[in-house]
């Protein structure tokens, strides 16, 4: 059974351009939640999605965007990319209930570096 | 933003020692998670706790909820090397249950 897997493990990019980050979700899982993580700082929430529509957003600028398919993956795309964007991305699934979310399980993550 | 606070920022102990480490943290929450993260990887969940329990225990963890103190601890008894991480606190509020707040972590160091 996959855990959540992460793609691609490092990339660097330079001010001013675009990156897509991939998320696979864990089997039986529906939700993905992305979260950055500056140097040593804890995980930020920046958006979470479900049944393909973005559910709940943290505060990130609309240069953070992402996408759900139907196969539950999921896509975090950054554009116009600045120096303050370097960090470790993390991409969470998990499958909520009614009550509240269920625990959550992180990918390893994808190192971005904007120089 | 981050709602939980964890303390100490570095803790640094001999191996067969316990460590405990503590979070604080602002408003209301649903449930309250612990999670170990090794060297800039991904997060590893730890255990969750919800608000109307006051204690949990996994192998050599226990955790402790205090609502009326938002306040947590964490507990690992007899540790070992292979603890050696960053470990963080991540609350969920009973408004929204989709956004976890994490804290800035302690760093624990366990010496062999």
């Amino acid at each position: 059974d996959a855990g959540v897997t992460q793609s691609p493990t490092h990339l660097i990019k330079t001010r001013g351009q675009q990156v897509t980050l991939r998320c696979s979700p864990k089997s039986g899982h529906d939700t993905v939640s992305w979260y950055q993580q500056a140097l040593g700082q804890g995980p930020q929430f920046i958006f979470q999605y479900y049944e393909e529509e973005e559910r709940q957003r943290g505060n990130f600028p609309d240069r953070f965007s992402g996408h759900q398919f139907p196969n539950y993956s999921s896509e975090l795309n950054v554009n116009a990319l600045l120096l303050g964007d370097s960090a470790l991305y993390l991409c969470a699934s998990s499958h909520p209930t009614t009550v509240s979310t269920d625990t959550q399980y992180f990918g390893p993550g994808t190192r971005l570096t904007v120089l | 933003s981050q709602q939980g606070e964890e303390d100490p920022q570095a803790l640094s102990i001999q191996e067969g020692e316990n460590a405990t480490m503590n979070c604080s943290y602002k408003t209301s929450i649903n449930n309250l998670q612990w999670y170990r993260q090794n060297s800039g990887r991904g997060l590893v969940h730890l255990i969750l706790i919800r608000s109307n329990e006051r204690e949990k225990h996994s192998g050599r963890l226990r955790v402790t909820l205090d609502t009326s103190k938002k306040s947590s601890s964490l507990l690992i008894t007899a540790s070992r090397a292979a603890d050696t991480a960053s470990y963080f606190c991540a609350t969920e509020p009973p408004y929204n249950n989709n956004d976890m707040r994490f804290g800035a972590g302690t760093r624990l160091t366990v010496k062999p």
